[in-house]
């Protein structure tokens, strides 16, 4: 099993959706998690960051995590074609240099 | 602002070709260096980390190695390229802790 578990789609939506994305893990001492979003032929890029459980928002963005489940999730509101990229979720026990864990990524295309 | 630049962008090698590729990161200083591998269907790979001048750490054995020769230097090298060595190299640096910064990678395809 793997510690990081992420749907890699593709997942097409029309332009205004709301966006679910998902990752599950294993590994209960994974504290810290993070969202990014990479587009194609490009390095990925951090959109969220977020310690323990709980919500977090910015702008159209929203990260939860539910560390009772082992699941994280992104929700992208209003979504845009700008929003065609794939997304990859991660996590690691500590901050610092810690070893961080990703997931696959998941590919969404925001279809016009 | 702290900036990383990767190159090239796109290398093909021959099999049994060196490698080298370089990372550098301006506006920080003693940052925690990082290579990653990113290869179809497989995600993001460790493959060395560095906390300082000469000091390198390895998460996957095989016949890549790393070096640090300066503060804001990292580089990426190989004797022989094998074809299984094909793949997405990111450079990447964490500063105070929240996530990673990643350059723009370097696409290798060896034939």
């Amino acid at each position: 099993q793997k510690e990081v578990e992420q749907d890699p789609g593709p997942l097409s939506v029309p332009e205004g959706a709301i966006v679910s994305l998902n990752c599950t893990y294993s590994n209960s001492a994974f504290q810290y998690f993070m969202w990014y979003r990479q587009y194609s032929r490009k390095g990925p890029e951090l959109l969220m960051y977020t310690y323990s459980s709980g919500n977090k928002e910015d702008g159209r963005f929203t990260a939860q995590v539910d560390k009772s489940s082992k699941y994280i999730s992104l929700f992208i509101r209003d979504s845009q074609p700008s929003d065609s990229a794939t997304y990859l979720c991660a996590m690691s026990a500590s901050g610092g240099y810690q070893k961080v864990t990703f997931g696959i990524g998941t590919k969404l295309q925001v279809i016009p | 602002s702290q900036t990383i630049h990767q190159w090239p962008a796109t290398l093909v090698q021959p099999v049994g070709s060196p490698l080298s590729l370089e990372c550098t990161v301006e506006g920080t200083s003693n940052p925690n260096l990082y290579w990653y591998r990113q290869a179809a269907g497989r995600g993001l790979q460790l493959l060395f980390y560095s906390v300082g001048i000469g000091q390198i750490s390895s998460e996957v054995p095989q016949n890549l190695s790393a070096s640090r020769p300066q503060d804001r230097q990292f580089i990426l090298s190989s004797k022989k390229l094998l074809l299984s060595d094909s793949g997405f190299y990111l450079c990447a640096w964490m500063g105070t802790g929240y996530g990673y910064t990643f350059g723009s990678g370097t696409r290798l395809t060896v034939v």
